[in-house]
C-alpha cells in the first residue's frame, strides 16, 4: 500500500513570496490533515478535511494560509505572502475515518515539506 | 485546557537496556492516546494507540505502552533497546477534537 505522498520535499523562498504544497493521501482515506511542525515542537493541526469539506480550520491563519481538497482526494496548502515565522515542516496526514470512532482513527503521515523563508 | 506533556527532552540508554519515554496528559473525559516516532527528514510513523480495554498496548518494533488513568500517563516502553531505536518520539492525545502532540523526546541508544 502506497503511503501519503507530498511534494516538494524542500522549498526555500523569500518573505512575502507565495508557496504551495501538494499532498496525495492513502487511497480510500476520507480524512486529510495538514500540520505545521516548527523546529523543536510537536506538529500543530492547521486544517482537517472530511472528503472535500472542511471539518476544522480553527488554527489556520486565514489571512495568509489557504487549503483546498477538490474532488476529495489530493489537497494543496498555500501560503501567501510568507513570513519568516512560517519556516517549518508542513506535514500531511490521512486516516480512514471509520464511522463512530473517527477520533480513534490512526493518522498516517507523509514525509513532509521543509519550508525555509528567508 | 487539554494538553499532553513529555517531561524529558532527551533520554539516553545503552543498547540492550530497557527504555521508557514518559508522557502525561490533561484532558476531560476518556482520551485516545497515541505514540509516533520520527526519523530524520521523515514524517511521523505510527507506533501504537490506546482506545479502550487492556491498559497495556503492544505496538510496532517491540514497543509497548501502559495507560494509567489515575496518574494520567501513557509511558512508552521497550524491554531491550536497539541503536536503531534512536529517534524523536511524540506522544499525542485526542479527546474529541484535534490531535494534540507533545513537544517530543529525543531517544539516543548507545552501543
Amino acid at each position: 500500500e502506497a503511503g501519503v505522498a507530498q511534494s516538494p520535499r524542500y522549498k526555500i523562498i523569500e518573505k512575502r513570496q507565495s508557496v504551495a504544497f501538494w499532498c496525495n493521501p492513502i487511497s480510500g482515506h476520507a480524512t486529510l490533515y495538514w500540520y505545521q511542525q516548527i523546529l523543536g515542537q510537536g506538529p500543530k493541526l492547521l486544517i482537517q478535511f472530511q472528503n472535500n469539506g472542511v471539518v476544522d480550520d480553527s488554527q489556520l491563519p486565514k489571512d495568509r494560509f489557504s487549503a483546498e481538497r477538490l474532488k476529495g482526494v489530493d489537497s494543496t496548502l498555500k501560503i501567501q505572502p510568507a513570513k519568516l515565522e512560517d519556516s517549518a515542516v508542513y506535514l500531511c496526514a490521512s486516516s480512514l475515518a471509520t464511522s463512530g470512532s473517527r477520533f480513534a482513527d490512526t493518522q498516517y503521515f507523509g514525509p513532509g515539506t521543509r519550508l525555509t523563508v528567508l | 485546557a487539554q494538553s499532553v506533556a513529555q517531561p524529558e527532552d532527551q533520554v539516553n540508554v545503552a543498547e540492550g537496556n530497557p527504555l521508557t519515554v514518559k508522557c502525561t496528559y490533561s484532558v476531560s473525559g476518556n482520551p485516545y492516546l497515541f505514540w509516533y516516532v520520527q526519523y530524520p527528514n521523515r514524517g511521523l510513523q505510527f507506533l501504537l494507540k490506546y482506545i479502550t480495554g487492556d491498559n497495556l498496548v503492544k505496538g510496532s518494533y517491540g514497543f509497548e505502552a501502559e495507560f494509567n488513568k489515575s496518574q494520567t500517563s501513557f509511558h512508552l516502553k521497550k524491554p531491550s533497546a536497539l541503536v536503531s531505536d534512536s529517534a524523536l518520539y511524540f506522544c499525542a492525545v485526542r479527546p474529541r477534537g484535534d490531535m494534540r502532540f507533545g513537544a517530543g523526546t529525543r531517544l539516543t541508544v548507545k552501543p
